[in-house]
């Protein structure tokens, strides 16, 4: 079975710097997906971020980009420019490209603070 | 196009009582995934369903939750005879095809309370 691992519970940051969530996972599979989810304290799951494994080059979207060492298994997020709305728990996602039954596995999350 | 509804937002239930949750997948979208977060902790996968159909259900627990997904109608989680183990937030999640690459949208998710 696939894992994911935060190892960060809590990070800070102050606005308009950067900051880096780390995120490993543990598979024997080849083809993948990986995501990071935001979740604002209204409890909305919202997607930030996602990586296909195939794909060698990194996502980016706007402020948010990833660092995806698929030989390490590793699939760090970069935030870039923090706003204080970037205030959330980060949750980093594996979803297997095996079978139908694709669920997602989720990391136990890094609660992101971000101070002025 | 509304999003993934789920209802109630917040349910309080005594122990041995049962609860029902619903959702309503997103327009078109025929898969639903069911998951559960403790307090400080991530989701965690509970079942997976397509109409009438229980895809996945390695994440229930094997007593006292069910899951259906029916032709016409929402998606309902029920939990009979509720503990205080069961207080939790219960998310559910829509997607037009199964395959890995198809988009998940969540909903905003129940908060189950048991007293």
């Amino acid at each position: 079975a696939q894992t994911v691992t935060q190892s960060q519970p809590e990070m800070s940051v102050q606005e308009a710097e950067t900051v880096t969530l780390s995120c490993t996972y543990d598979t024997s599979e080849s083809d993948y997906y990986l995501f990071w989810y935001k979740q604002p304290p209204s409890r909305q799951m919202i997607l930030v971020i996602r990586q296909e494994a195939y794909k060698q080059q990194n996502a980016t979207e706007n402020r948010f980009s990833v660092n995806f060492q698929k030989a390490a298994k590793s699939f760090s997020l970069k935030i870039s420019d923090s706003q204080l709305g970037d205030a959330a728990m980060y949750f980093c996602a594996y979803r297997s490209a095996a079978g139908t039954a694709s669920k997602l596995t989720f990391g136990t999350g890094t609660r992101l603070q971000v101070t002025l | 196009n509304a999003g993934v509804m789920q209802n109630p937002r917040h349910l309080v239930r005594r122990r041995g009582q049962e609860a029902r949750l619903r959702c309503s997948p997103m327009k078109g979208h025929s898969h639903v995934y069911w998951y559960r977060q403790l307090p400080e902790e991530g989701l965690k996968f509970m079942v997976y369903l397509q109409k009438e159909n229980i895809i996945d259900e390695s994440g229930m627990p094997k007593e006292r939750f069910s899951a259906e997904f029916p032709k016409e109608g929402p998606s309902i989680l029920r939990i009979q005879q509720v503990v205080r183990g069961d207080s939790a937030a219960y998310f559910c999640a829509s997607s037009p095809w199964s395959s890995y690459n198809s988009p998940l949208h969540f909903g905003n998710g129940t908060r189950l309370t048991v007293t």
